[in-house]
């Protein structure tokens, strides 16, 4: 049974970064696609990048290009987001999500990681 | 990159159906065949419903179908139940390495 892990909630206060990692159980990330999508409270999903796992290369979205860093360990088991200059629009619970079925598809979603930013 | 165009609702009654529409602009939806569809229960994570426009990952009963028509998308619930009452968002490549999703339908079961 594949199981997408996330680390736990975080609270960071403005201007500060976040890393939030991504484990994979009886999976693996291994030529497969990491996205990285996250949501505000009441709010849409939004994507942030991706982590293509078969060159190394990512992308961003525009809107987060200045501030996010997708990552693999050197063991390539576990992903890594980490998003700088912290406001308190950032406040979301951040979703690790791996393709299987094509690229931009997320079959498999981890459980979700709530970062607060405030003050 | 602004996100797809969805309404914010769609209701229906058991055992109707209701079709969700994702419009796109001709660099997205109707550049490349990559929308999926994904389900979000309140406090839960989404779940993939619908991939490559018109396919069902495996799990997912046929009731659910995906369609696509020049720059917009669609996902038609059939046969309606109690427990398809959930959020609904659509995505789709956007070229360039790109993904973006949908505002999000809210679809309630009368």
């Amino acid at each position: 049974q594949v199981q997408i892990v996330q680390s736990g909630a975080e609270v960071k206060k403005p201007g500060a970064s976040v890393k939030v990692s991504c484990e994979a159980f009886g999976y693996t990330f291994t030529g497969y696609s990491i996205h990285w999508v996250r949501q505000a409270p009441g709010q849409r999903l939004e994507w942030m990048g991706w982590f293509n796992t078969g060159n190394g290369n990512t992308k961003y979205s525009q809107k987060f290009q200045a501030r996010v860093t997708i990552t693999r360990d050197t063991s390539a088991t576990t992903i890594y987001m980490e998003l700088s200059g912290l406001r308190s629009e950032d406040t979301a619970i951040y979703y690790c999500v791996t393709s299987y079925y094509d690229l931009w598809s997320g079959v498999y979603w981890g459980q979700g990681t709530l970062v607060t930013v405030s003050s | 990159q602004s996100a797809l165009t969805q309404p914010p609702s769609a209701s229906g009654s058991p055992g109707q159906s209701v079709t969700i529409s994702c419009t796109g602009t001709s660099r997205d939806i109707g550049a490349y065949s990559y929308v999926s569809w994904y389900q979000q229960h309140p406090g839960k994570a989404p779940k993939l419903m619908i991939y490559e426009v018109n396919k069902r990952p495996s799990g997912v009963p046929d009731r659910f179908s995906g369609s696509k028509s020049g720059n917009t998308a669609s996902l038609t619930v059939s046969g309606l139940q109690v427990e398809d009452e959930a959020d609904y968002y659509c995505s789709s490549y956007a070229g360039s390495y790109n993904l973006m999703f949908g505002g999000g339908t809210k679809l309630t079961v009368l």
